[in-house]
């Protein structure tokens, strides 16, 4: 079965400062995972994903997120973080083989970034 | 190009009536996703449906839910005898493939209230 965990209901971080928010998975196999972003009263927009190749992945709005297969984890990142990063964030994985099609979805990060 | 577009943006039933919430899915999408959002409970997925067919169904409650994606026009998650437990936020995503490997893009989510 697959799962992810966020162990962080709310992340607070100055602008400027750089910023993580955390992100663990368990599949019987090789994960593929995925971060999305939710501003208030919105859908989720994808962040950015990671299938195959690089650990190291780029995705939009100046984010990133690194893949650790021995940690288990995928954790969102980005360098200096902006007040307009403030959102709920959502990170979500799938088991390469075999399982289920849909993602399994976290609970979700609240990003506080404060001026 | 339009992205997935859910209505009623709000929806007030009394209890005992039912609740039809319609998606679109963006152009050339044929899988789409329905999900419920309560706060504290994060993303809980519900049903995976592509045209005419309803690939899986897992997360939906057995009694009183159903959904379905015709060939021509939006798909329909429907609701009868809502009850005051079914106040969520109900979102609608769909991707061009499989979301196990593809990302998904969401709609702005119908909220659902029940008096």
């Amino acid at each position: 079965a697959q799962s992810v965990a966020q162990p962080e209901d709310q992340v607070n971080v100055a602008e400027g400062n750089p910023l993580t928010v955390k992100c663990t998975y368990s599949v019987s196999g090789n994960p593929y995972l995925f971060w999305y972003v939710q501003y208030p009263n919105r859908g989720l927009q994808f962040l950015l994903k990671y299938i195959t190749g690089d650990n190291l992945v780029k995705g939009s709005y100046g984010f990133e997120a690194e893949f650790n297969k021995s940690q288990t984890s995928f954790h969102l990142k980005k360098p200096s973080a902006l007040v307009s990063d403030s959102a709920l964030y959502f990170c979500a994985v799938s088991e390469a083989s075999g399982g289920s099609y849909i993602p399994t979805f976290g609970r979700g990060t609240s990003l506080i970034v404060h001026p | 190009n339009a992205g997935v577009m859910q209505n009623p943006r709000h929806l007030v039933r009394r209890r005992g009536q039912e609740a039809r919430l319609r998606c679109s899915p963006m152009k050339g999408h044929s899988h789409v996703y329905w999900y419920r959002q309560l706060p504290e409970e994060g993303l809980k997925f519900m049903v995976y449906l592509q045209k005419e067919n309803i690939i899986d169904e897992s997360g939906m409650p057995k009694e009183r839910f159903s959904a379905e994606f015709p060939k021509e026009g939006p798909s329909i998650l429907r609701i009868q005898q809502v009850v005051r437990g079914d106040s969520a936020a109900y979102f609608c995503a769909s991707s061009p493939q499989n979301a196990k490997t593809f990302e998904q893009y969401f709609g702005p989510g119908t909220r659902l209230t029940v008096t």
